[in-house]
Parts: C-alpha cells; sequence; structure tokens
C-alpha cells in the first residue's frame, strides 16, 4: 500500500503563480522528507528536503511547510516559471530504515 | 547530472528473456539502491546494497537480483521478463547507509516485447 499519499495528480498554473503540491503520511516512524523533481527522459533529483523538528524550509523559490500533528507536508513553488514543469514527487524515510517511499508524483505544467 | 551513471539507456528484449542493468554510483558513495518505475505502481524501491553488502529489500521479485561489486558499482538482473516487467529502471546512491540524500541515475528503460 503506498505509504505516502499525494495529490493532486496533475495541476496547471500560470506563470508567477504558485503551486501547492500536498502531501500526507501514516507512519509516525518517518524523519526525514525529500522532495524530488523529474523532467521528462531523467532521473528523479532532490530538490529539498525536511525534518519535523521545524515547520517551514524555504530554499529560493521553493517551500517546504510541515504539519507534525497532521502527519501532512507540502510544497509551494512560489512564482511558478515555465522551467519549472516537471513531476514531482514527496517522500518519506526514518532513521534505520533504507529506503524511499514516494508518493504517486504531481506533473506541474506552468503555462507562459 | 548526478554522477550516477546507468547502462544501457534503452533496452528492447522479448518476454522470457534475462537482461542485466548496470550502475556506477558517484565517487565515494557506498550505497546503491535500485527503484522501478511504472506508470501503474509509480516509484518502487527494489534493493539496497552498502559496501557490498545487502542491506534491505522491497517489492523484488524473486525473478529478480542484485548486486554490488567490490569497486562498488551494481547489477540488477532481470530473468524470465514477462511484459509487466517493462518500465523504467533507476539506481541511487548515497554516502552512507542512511537513505538520506540519495542521487539517482538517468535510468534505463527497459521494454518487454
Amino acid at each position: 500500500q503506498q505509504q505516502v499519499k499525494q495529490s493532486p495528480q496533475s495541476l496547471i498554473v500560470q506563470k508567477g503563480g504558485i503551486s501547492i503540491i500536498n502531501c500526507a503520511y501514516e507512519n509516525t516512524a518517518f524523519d526525514y522528507f525529500p522532495w524530488y523533481q523529474q523532467f521528462p527522459g531523467k532521473g528523479p533529483a532532490l530538490l529539498i528536503a525536511i525534518r519535523p523538528d521545524v515547520s517551514e524550509k524555504k530554499e529560493g523559490r521553493f517551500t517546504i511547510s510541515f504539519n507534525k500533528s497532521a502527519k501532512q507536508f507540502s510544497l509551494h513553488i512560489m512564482d511558478s516559471q515555465p522551467g519549472d514543469s516537471a513531476t514531482y514527487f514527496c517522500a518519506a524515510t526514518s532513521s534505520g530504515d533504507y529506503k524511499l517511499s514516494f508518493g504517486a508524483g504531481t506533473t506541474v505544467t506552468v503555462r507562459a | 547530472d548526478s554522477g550516477v551513471t546507468q547502462t544501457p539507456k534503452h533496452l528492447i528484449t522479448a518476454t522470457g528473456q534475462r537482461v542485466t542493468l548496470r550502475c556506477s554510483p558517484r565517487s565515494g558513495d557506498l550505497s546503491v539502491y535500485w527503484y522501478q518505475q511504472s506508470l501503474d505502481q509509480g516509484l518502487q524501491f527494489l534493493i539496497q546494497y552498502y559496501n557490498g553488502e545487502e542491506r534491505a529489500k522491497g517489492n523484488i521479485l524473486e525473478r529478480f537480483s542484485a548486486q554490488q561489486f567490490p569497486d562498488l558499482h551494481s547489477e540488477l538482473n532481470l530473468s524470465s521478463l514477462e511484459l509487466g516487467d517493462s518500465a523504467l529502471y533507476f539506481c541511487a546512491s548515497s554516502v552512507g547507509g542512511s537513505t538520506e540524500t540519495q542521487y539517482f541515475g538517468p535510468g534505463t528503460r527497459l521494454l518487454v516485447l
């Protein structure tokens, strides 16, 4: 079963807009939550990651918000650009585990 | 470029055949992970090796096997191939045994006809 649930499946945003992708998990042992960006024909690339001891992490136009009590985390892409058009995966793992559990992915299309 | 290399880039084969996918991790990385990406199953963890030893197994079929060699490159062997094995196979590497900051290769696209 999918340990990390991701939504929406796809979204379209205008250039300059905000893209928001949400993920939820059940396993309270998860303590590391990375986001990966994947372009067609390429492998996933780490975009940004967060640990549950902080509620928000920002890197450039990308921000992760984390709600430990709700077991949810989200990726916000500010000032979305056409070059951000890609598939985004949230993932989760726990210390001592050896695998990433991925969400199903969200395809983001940024219209110029 | 993540520094992880995978060969071949594309592979077309027939049902019942056996193929070997190869992965070279980033310089200095001791862990190698294999993932399968398909339209219906998404990204699924298959297996992990750390410094030559198997560390974890995920949803890997018995027809599939892997190994990591002393020079740290890894091979994923897929045998008795079925149509449903058609997918993208990714290798990732990380510095240590932890899963943090995995760097993914460009993948091998396998098509079973």
